[in-house]
């Protein structure tokens, strides 16, 4: 597609449940990362796939987020027991070739009441 | 490690009037810099970047910014603010140089408000 596609765009769970967020890169862009921005906070780098190395799961905040990106291309950000501090716009941005930066989708808004 | 201060959580200037947002960064690498803006339930946009090449970089819309490596800012400028800058801008940087991109920090954010 012509943009970063997130789905879905907002999304209200209870505490405790699981939440799938997912994100469309640019067709062709090798790399993609997931970043979160909570209230009142800076963007918080979650996790970053480049081609078919190992992620850098470095900004997972715990074990209860998990991502994989399937052949390559589309990628899903899983949160298990979601808790409230984990309310918060969720970035998705992929990027290509000839230094034009990264592209972002427009985000997951969650809310875990 | 790398960070980055944006030093004004807020800034507020008449349409017209020219628009500062300051940035401070560090970085234990020739950094690459970045700065997006944010409008209101819309995705991130890259205003400009600076990837070692000249150290005034201009970007989309009228706007940009100036490497400066003994002061470690990249300041974002515009001579003349439109209400439709009313935005939030990230400051950014990233531990890769060139046209390879690392990890990503970003700064805390400004909110910019254009007043009539």
């Amino acid at each position: 597609g012509a943009g970063v596609s997130q789905s879905p765009s907002n999304k209200v769970t209870e505490k405790g449940k699981d939440v799938e967020l997912r994100c469309d890169p640019i067709s062709g862009h090798t790399a993609l990362y997931w970043y979160r921005q909570s209230l009142g906070q800076g963007l918080e780098f979650l996790i970053y796939f480049q081609g078919n190395s190992a992620p850098d799961k470095s900004g997972l905040p715990s074990d209860r987020f998990s991502a994989e990106r399937t052949g390559g291309s589309v990628s899903t950000l899983t949160i298990q027991r979601t808790q409230q501090e984990d309310s918060a716009v969720y970035l998705c941005a992929s990027i290509g070739t000839g230094g034009r930066g990264y592209t972002f989708g427009s985000g997951t808004r969650l809310t875990v009441v | 490690a790398q960070s980055v201060t944006q030093l004004d959580s807020h800034v507020s200037v008449s349409e017209g009037t020219p628009v500062l947002l300051r940035c401070n960064y560090s970085s234990s690498y020739s950094p690459s810099l970045f700065w997006y803006v944010q409008h209101p339930n819309k995705g991130l946009q890259l205003l400009l970047k600076y990837t070692s090449a000249a150290t005034l970089v201009k970007g989309i819309n009228g706007f940009e910014a100036e490497f400066k490596k003994s002061e470690t800012s990249f300041h974002l400028t515009k001579p003349s603010a439109h209400m439709s800058d009313a935005a939030e801008y990230f400051c950014v940087v990233s531990d890769a140089g060139g046209t390879s991109y690392g990890k990503l920090t970003f700064g805390q954010g400004t909110i910019l408000t254009v007043h009539p």
